[in-house]
């Protein structure tokens, strides 16, 4: 089965902190990404990184990185000196071959509200 | 260019009626993706098509639910006599070709209430 979960339901800090949102997979493919999305209040999901089953390098872009671990199947992302434009539902999802299935369906998780504060 | 669009982007009907959604993918994507959006069940896949292949229906809850794709490009939801746990955000995301690695590009969504 696959499976995503979100174990923080929401996530309160104060502008300029850095903050970590969870996310924990499941899956018996072999071969498998990893997304997040962030959907603002106007409600549209916005793409901000795809990362392939094999490849573990963590990345960093501006001040968003992501931290892949397959020993722990987590796929964490780091927000450095947050901003109150960063306060939104952000969602992580997984995308695996479901068998002979390739269809590019993704299975989310069920979304961490982060609230910044000024 | 042009994102994804949906309409309407509200819909509130009565228990009972049916409802289309349409989506309007990005022009040259092949890959067109529905998923619903509600505070208990999150967000779930609900159906798949890509060109010419039969269309991947495994998320649908039930047999009211129903999509087509027309030529390749739009796409219409319908939900036949729509139930309370209808009411949903409904999505639409496009993407250029199948695949587990192809970033998918949301549409705004359909806000369904139904009464």
């Amino acid at each position: 089965a696959q499976k995503v979960t979100q174990a923080q339901t929401e996530i309160s800090v104060v502008e300029k902190e850095d903050v970590t949102l969870d996310c924990v997979y499941e899956t018996r493919d072999t071969t498998y990404y990893l997304f997040w999305y962030k959907q603002p209040p106007s409600g549209e999901l916005v793409f901000l990184i795809r990362r392939n089953s094999f490849d573990e390098q963590n990345e960093i872009s501006g001040r968003y990185s992501w931290n892949f671990q397959k020993s722990t199947s987590s796929f964490n992302f780091t927000i450095t000196a947050s901003q109150v434009v960063d306060s939104a539902v952000y969602f992580c999802a997984l995308s695996g071959t479901h068998g002979s299935s390739n269809t590019g369906k993704l299975i989310f998780g069920q979304g961490t509200t982060l609230q910044v504060k000024p | 260019g042009a994102g994804v669009s949906q309409s309407p982007s509200n819909k509130v009907t009565e228990k009972g009626k049916d409802v289309e959604l349409r989506c309007d993918p990005i022009s040259g994507h092949t890959a067109l993706y529905w998923y619903r959006q509600s505070l208990g069940q999150g967000l779930e896949f609900l159906i798949y098509f890509q060109g010419n292949s039969a269309p991947d229906k495994s998320g649908l809850p039930s047999d009211r639910f129903s999509a087509e794709r027309t030529g390749g490009s739009v796409s219409t939801l319908t939900i036949q006599r729509t139930q309370q746990e209808d009411s949903a955000v409904y999505l639409c995301a496009s993407s250029t070709d199948r695949g587990i690695d192809n970033e998918q590009f949301f549409g705004p969504g359909t806000r369904l209430t139904v009464l």
